[in-house]
């Protein structure tokens, strides 16, 4: 079984630049989740989808970022502007359903360094 | 989201059985109790969870206390291969929240 993909693995830019990762989850995974994982610190999820709607987005900062997940199976997250606190790993993670009954398959992670 | 309090680092020596203790006081009544790991450079895994009994699978045991204000999870023989960081999560309306962790050394 195929699992998460993410590209980049790793990107640099300058702040005030555009950035945008990219997910697909295992096959046949509803819920889908982006996460912030800063240096040192555990992951803080950031948005979650179930299918093609959002469930749950209170941590996005969304003056800044976006994510979509069209047809319900890829996703996408975007930072416009980049800011240099912006730097981290991005985790993308799948899961057949809501997580208290299913764990969730993560991502290799997307290392983000804003200059 | 339950408070946990874990211990910053812990070791152990391969082949020898880990416990790795998690405080979770605050947890309600329907919280799972997950544990995730993640090794260097790469996204956290999946361990276990459970509820309210034991729970065994081939990576690990999870021991929750009767009151459930507490777990542990017990790495029956520690392998290099094991060292990482742990994370014990309750989880509340599925939401994982991370926290620090324990950071686990495994020496040869």
């Amino acid at each position: 079984e195929a699992g998460v993909a993410q590209s980049p693995r790793y990107k640099i830019i300058e702040k005030r630049q555009s950035v945008a990762f990219w997910c697909n989850p295992i096959s046949g995974h509803a819920t889908l989740y982006w996460y912030q994982q800063i240096l040192g610190q555990g992951p803080k999820l950031l948005i979650q989808f179930q299918n093609n709607g959002v469930v749950d987005d209170s941590q996005l900062p969304k003056d800044r970022f976006s994510a979509e997940r069209l047809k319900g199976v890829d996703s996408t997250l975007k930072i416009q502007p980049a800011k240099l606190e912006d730097s981290a790993v991005y985790l993308c993670a799948s899961s057949l359903g809501p997580m208290d009954l299913y764990e969730q398959y993560f991502g290799p992670g997307t290392r983000l360094t804003v200059t | 989201d339950a408070k946990t309090t874990q211990p910053n680092s812990m070791e152990s020596n391969e082949e020898e059985p880990v416990h790795l203790p998690c405080n979770h006081s605050t947890i309600s009544g329907t919280d799972y109790i997950h544990w995730y790991r993640q090794l260097p450079s790469q996204g956290p895994e999946y361990v276990i969870h459970g509820l309210t009994s034991n729970v065994n699978n081939r990576m690990a045991s999870l021991a929750i206390a009767e009151d459930r204000k507490s777990s542990t999870l017990i790495l029956h023989r520690a392998t290099l291969r094991d060292a990482a960081v742990y994370y014990c999560i309750p989880t509340s309306y599925g939401k994982l929240t991370f926290g620090q962790g324990t950071i686990l050394t495994v020496h040869p």
